[in-house]
């Protein structure tokens, strides 16, 4: 098994730029998280989906994040326009329905500037 | 709500020296799981332990063992005999809320193991 699937792994770009953050899970995940982690607040939940269903997005700082989940093996992270605050690692995990342990990606670390 | 506390920020021991990492929770559940993460240098988050609170027996896993104590919400983590490798941030955390299948991270602790 090929683990959580992030991409890219660093991002760079300028402040009021579209970024995307791309996240396949393991295969047969019913569960997919996006995590964000900065010294200053630790690991924030942003996002969670259900079978590919939003099911809480109470972590997500403002309209300018989204998160979407076309499939079971496909989730995006967009930030429109990003700004320098939203540097920081995002981390993309899945847990199987059965179990509350996850699975983390490697991380995006994002920078804006 | 749920919470993880880490108090330790930062440990510092030199090899084979053996280390305690302290984790503190507060939940309402009566059932609920406990969970350990590892963070090393290159960053990514790897599990490590999923407890039960419905069994509070000390689980070891070679250099690693964890002891769950109910009664003080506690759920500590040793390693034994540590090593330069053991070097990481490590996570405690627990499901933030009774139906809801996100964690809670606490702050992590950094463990700094020197030769």
């Amino acid at each position: 098994d090929a683990g959580v699937i992030q991409s890219p792994r660093h991002e760079v770009t300028e402040m009021g730029q579209e970024v995307t953050l791309r996240c396949k899970p393991i295969s047969g995940h019913d569960y997919l998280f996006w995590y964000r982690q900065t010294m200053m607040r630790g690991l924030e939940l942003l996002i969670y989906f259900n079978n590919n269903v939003p099911i809480d997005d109470s972590g997500m700082p403002e309209d300018r994040f989204s998160a979407k989940m076309p499939n079971a093996s496909f989730s995006t992270l967009k930030i429109q326009p990003s700004e320098p605050r939203d540097s920081a690692v995002y981390f993309c995990a899945s847990s199987p329905r059965g179990d509350y342990g996850y699975t983390f990606g490697s991380g995006t670390r994002l920078t804006v500037v | 709500a749920q919470k993880v506390t880490q108090a330790q920020t930062e440990i510092s021991v030199v090899e084979k020296e053996d280390v305690t990492l302290d984790c503190v929770y507060e939940t309402r559940d009566t059932t609920y799981y406990l969970f350990w993460y590892k963070q090393p240098p290159s960053g990514e988050l790897v599990f490590l332990i999923r407890r039960n609170s419905f069994d509070e027996q000390n689980e070891i896993s070679g250099r690693y063992s964890w002891n769950f104590q109910k009664s003080t919400s506690s759920f500590n983590f040793t390693i034994t005999a540590s090593q330069v490798v053991d070097s990481a941030v490590y996570f405690c955390a627990l499901p933030m809320d009774t139906g809801r299948r996100a964690l809670t991270f606490g702050s992590g602790t950094r463990l700094q193991v020197q030769p």
